[in-house]
């Protein structure tokens, strides 16, 4: 069973630019989550989609970060502009849907930012 | 607020047994996840618990008591390889994303 996918793995820009990321989950989990982990910290989510819907962006900073999952498969995160916080990883992760599908999160090898 | 506290680092050596502790302040709770993240890879999930009591899987195991906001991930026979951060997290309700606490750092020493 292939994993979830990501990328690019690695990025380097300049504050003010743009950048996107792409993850394509585990084929048949319903559930995407999109998690930013700061050097030193855990994850912190960012959006969780259901299929091609929203479940939680609460925590998203829509000023700045956009998400989408049109076709309820693969995903992408943009940032517009970046700010130097924004440097982290950023991970993906899928789960099948259920009662207990937050109990096993598989998670993709993530995105490395660096913002200069 | 919700929060997760573990301690920042852990150090043991090989064939130690070592407990890694986690209490919780969440507005909700449907169950307490551990997960391990090798340096530069992706957390990869460990064990979970629902109910009260002891979890085992091999020479993981992982307790929970909901009366004391409280678990605690048990590591025996350690190798070299278990050598990772390591975090806990809580699910507030079914079918949520997860808050993850700030990891503790096991180093594992020959």
């Amino acid at each position: 069973e292939a994993g979830v996918a990501q990328s690019p793995r690695y990025k380097i820009i300049e504050k003010r630019q743009s950048v996107a990321f792409w993850c394509n989950p585990i084929s048949g989990h319903a559930t995407l989550y999109w998690y930013q982990q700061i050097l030193g910290q855990g994850p912190k989510l960012l959006i969780q989609f259901q299929n091609n819907g929203v479940v939680d962006d609460s925590q998203l900073p829509k000023d700045r970060f956009s998400a989408e999952r049109l076709k309820g498969v693969d995903s992408t995160l943009k940032i517009q502009p970046a700010k130097l916080e924004d440097s982290a990883v950023y991970l993906c992760a899928s789960s099948l849907v259920g009662d207990r599908s937050q109990e096993t999160q598989y998670f993709g090898p993530g995105t490395r930012l660096l913002v200069l | 607020g919700q929060s997760l506290e573990q301690p920042s680092e852990v150090t043991a050596v090989e064939g130690a047994i070592v407990q890694i502790n986690c209490t919780y302040q969440t507005s909700g709770f449907y169950g307490l996840s551990w997960y391990q993240q090798h340096d530069g890879g992706a957390p990869t999930f460990l064990s979970y618990n629902a109910l009260d009591g002891l979890e085992e899987t091999g020479r993981f195991s992982s307790f929970l008591s909901r009366s004391d906001s409280y678990g605690y991930l048990l590591l025996q026979e350690l190798q070299m390889k278990d050598s990772a951060s390591y975090f806990c997290a809580v699910g507030n309700q079914a079918g949520t994303a997860l808050i993850f606490g700030k990891g503790t750092t096991l180093s594992v020493s020959s």
